[in-house]
Formats: C-alpha cells, sequence, structure tokens
C-alpha cells in the first residue's frame, strides 16, 4: 500500500520559535498533500491543500503566514509552524493523494507529529 | 453546507456487545466513504472504506459497515466488542478531499 511518512514524529519546542514538519510519500508521487490538525479529543481539521510547486490553499481560518506550507516535490511537503506558542500544540497529521481531485482519488495518512509549545 | 455527523459522542459497551456507530453526510453528488480508528496517543488506522459496488463493507478486527445512498448514510457495526476495541472511530467522506466527523469516542468495559 501506500506509505507515507513524517519527521518527526514529536517536537517540543519554546514559544516564539518555528517548526518544521516534514511528509513524504514513500512508494509513490502525491500530486497533492494536505495538512490537517487535530486537538486533543477532538476530531481531524483540515489546514490547508497543496499541490506540487503551487501555492498551498488554505482553509477559512487559517492563517497563512504561521503556516507555511512547501511542496517542493513530488514526495515532499513541510509545514513550517512560525513564532509558535503554545496555542499551537497539537498533532499534525499530513495526507498525501496520487491523481487529482475526486472521490475515487484516495488520501493516504501520514502518522501525525505531535507538537508541544512550552 | 457539507459535513459528516457523528451522531454519537461517546459510547460505552460491555465486552460481546454489539456496536453500532452512525455516520451521516450532506454531500451531494458521488463521494467514497471511510471509517478510521484511532487508538489512545497513536495514529489514524484505515478500518474500512466504501468506493463502489456491494453496500455492505467488510473491514479489519471484524467491522463492517453499510452504505445507505438514501440515507446518505454509513454507519459503522460489530457484532461483538472487545476490551481492546476502546478507541475513538472517525467517518469521512471524500469528495475532492477527505473530511472527518467529530469523531465517537468508545468505551468497551471488561
Amino acid at each position: 500500500g501506500a506509505v507515507v511518512s513524517q519527521h518527526p514524529s514529536r517536537v517540543i519546542c519554546k514559544s516564539g520559535t518555528s517548526v518544521k514538519i516534514e511528509c513524504r510519500s514513500l512508494d509513490f508521487q502525491a500530486t497533492t498533500m494536505f495538512w490537517y490538525r487535530q486537538f486533543p479529543k477532538q476530531s481531524l481539521m483540515l489546514m490547508a491543500t497543496s499541490n506540487e510547486g503551487s501555492k498551498a490553499t488554505y482553509e477559512q481560518g487559517v492563517e497563512k503566514d504561521k503556516f507555511l506550507i512547501n511542496h517542493a516535490s513530488l514526495t515532499l511537503s513541510t509545514l513550517t509552524v512560525t513564532s509558535a506558542h503554545p496555542e499551537d500544540s497539537s498533532f499534525y497529521i499530513c495526507s498525501a493523494r496520487i491523481g487529482g481531485a475526486g472521490p475515487y482519488n484516495e488520501q493516504f495518512f501520514g502518522p501525525g507529529t505531535r507538537l508541544t509549545v512550552l | 453546507a457539507q459535513s459528516v455527523s457523528q451522531h454519537n459522542h461517546h459510547v460505552i459497551l460491555s465486552e460481546a456487545a454489539s456496536l453500532e456507530l452512525g455516520c451521516n453526510y450532506s454531500y451531494g453528488g458521488t463521494v467514497n466513504l471511510f471509517w478510521y480508528v484511532q487508538y489512545p496517543g497513536q495514529h489514524l488506522q484505515l478500518l474500512l472504506k466504501y468506493f463502489s459496488g456491494d453496500p455492505l463493507v467488510k473491514g479489519i478486527k471484524g467491522f463492517e459497515a453499510e452504505f445507505i445512498k438514501s440515507k446518505f448514510s454509513f454507519n459503522l457495526r460489530k457484532p461483538s466488542v472487545q476490551w481492546s476495541d476502546t478507541a475513538e472511530y472517525f467517518c469521512a467522506v471524500n469528495k475532492n478531499d477527505m473530511r472527518f466527523g467529530a469523531g465517537t469516542r468508545l468505551t468497551v468495559k471488561p
């Protein structure tokens, strides 16, 4: 099956610093990658969608200047949380899709990155 | 508005009880449907998915789900739960991207 990895799996940082999370599709090329956020005991909320070589599309309420997304290749997307604050502490999950938009192109999920901002 | 609804926030069952978790969606047109499980402190695992064909889908760990198009529903079932099924269960709908329901926490008492 299609495998998506994330690095790091856990990160703890001080308030005000920036943190970069990597998402890789290991055995396929991902036209589109997605970033989700999951707060404790809550569901996954889509933050943004990125297509390789294009600017990411952010969901309403997600600050694009705070959550920088780079999708430089068909196998790698990065999420940088800039000037992190304790309220950014969350579980960040990436997902990758083969092919374009549409119900028949399945998304594959990474294992997630737990970010704790002190 | 398009949404995915899971009506049960927290379900508590005894071992060997039967389980049914509700999921309804409000998307029009063709969608694909998924159930994921998330054990405490762990990442998402795919339980089952429906793309087309037989509306009764069988997944891993003895779970199944039935797609009822007329009701916009995709309920998850298991005839006999085990303590190890204690987890959070998420229904998801894929039309152009994957959207999740709020989740249902299942607690199985030994």
